[in-house]
């Protein structure tokens, strides 16, 4: 089946302790991305990637790494996460060819005490 | 990105057909109109998008006026697991970013 996995779909950890949340697609997919969706403010783009090794910054990208080494795979970093990176997040991938719409991961809800 | 405009909320009876407008004035040329929608907390899911033709696939209807600045998703024969918010995104196709507004709530009723 096509589709994105994120793993994992819900985490609680503590202020500064590095995490990693991971994105992986099964499409060939050249773009992805990662969004996170908060009360009141939508989604919003945090990075995202054209292709291997080809990353830039979304619209709130502070706080966050990515990396693309591999096609399929597209890990979000919270290096030393804090409270206000509390929120839902998104992984989604689609290919570069036709833009028929973006296929999302079922979310990763993260929980920074 | 041209801004959007949509009912914060409609309802609809099951089987019947549900129309959800959007508002888009400042649509450029060159700019689609998408459709997604996101069920309770999953993650969104694209829907339809179209130029300036009618669309139609197998989830929706989608139609475009002559002068593009608006449109209407349509949902033929409502279901309950239709009730979701849907999201409205007018962006340049091949364009990375999605931004999605606050969409319409759309509750669907036996």
């Amino acid at each position: 089946e096509a589709q994105v996995t994120q793993n994992p779909r819900y985490l609680i950890t503590v202020t500064g302790k590095k995490l990693t949340v991971t994105c992986s697609q099964n499409m060939n997919h050249e773009y992805m991305s990662w969004y996170r969706q908060d009360p009141g403010l939508g989604l919003r783009q945090i990075y995202y990637s054209m292709n291997v090794e080809v990353t830039d910054k979304g619209d709130v990208p502070e706080g966050y790494k990515v990396s693309r080494k591999e096609k399929r795979n597209f890990p979000l970093i919270l290096e030393s996460p804090s409270p206000n990176q509390t929120s839902l997040y998104f992984c989604a991938s689609r290919p570069q060819g036709q833009d028929y719409g973006y296929t999302f991961g079922s979310g990763t809800r993260l929980t920074v005490v | 990105d041209a801004k959007t405009t949509q009912p914060p909320s409609m309802d609809c009876a099951e089987g019947r057909a549900a129309n959800l407008p959007c508002n888009h004035s400042t649509i450029s040329g060159n700019e689609y109109v998408y459709w997604y929608r996101q069920i309770h907390s999953q993650g969104p899911q694209y829907i339809i998008h179209g130029l300036k033709n009618n669309e139609t696939n197998e989830m929706a209807s989608l139609i475009i006026t002559e002068d593009r600045k608006s449109s209407t998703l349509i949902l033929p024969h409502a279901t309950l697991r239709d009730t979701a918010v849907y999201y409205c995104i007018v962006r340049l196709t091949g364009f990375q970013k999605l931004v999605f507004g606050t969409g319409t709530r759309l509750l669907v009723s036996p």
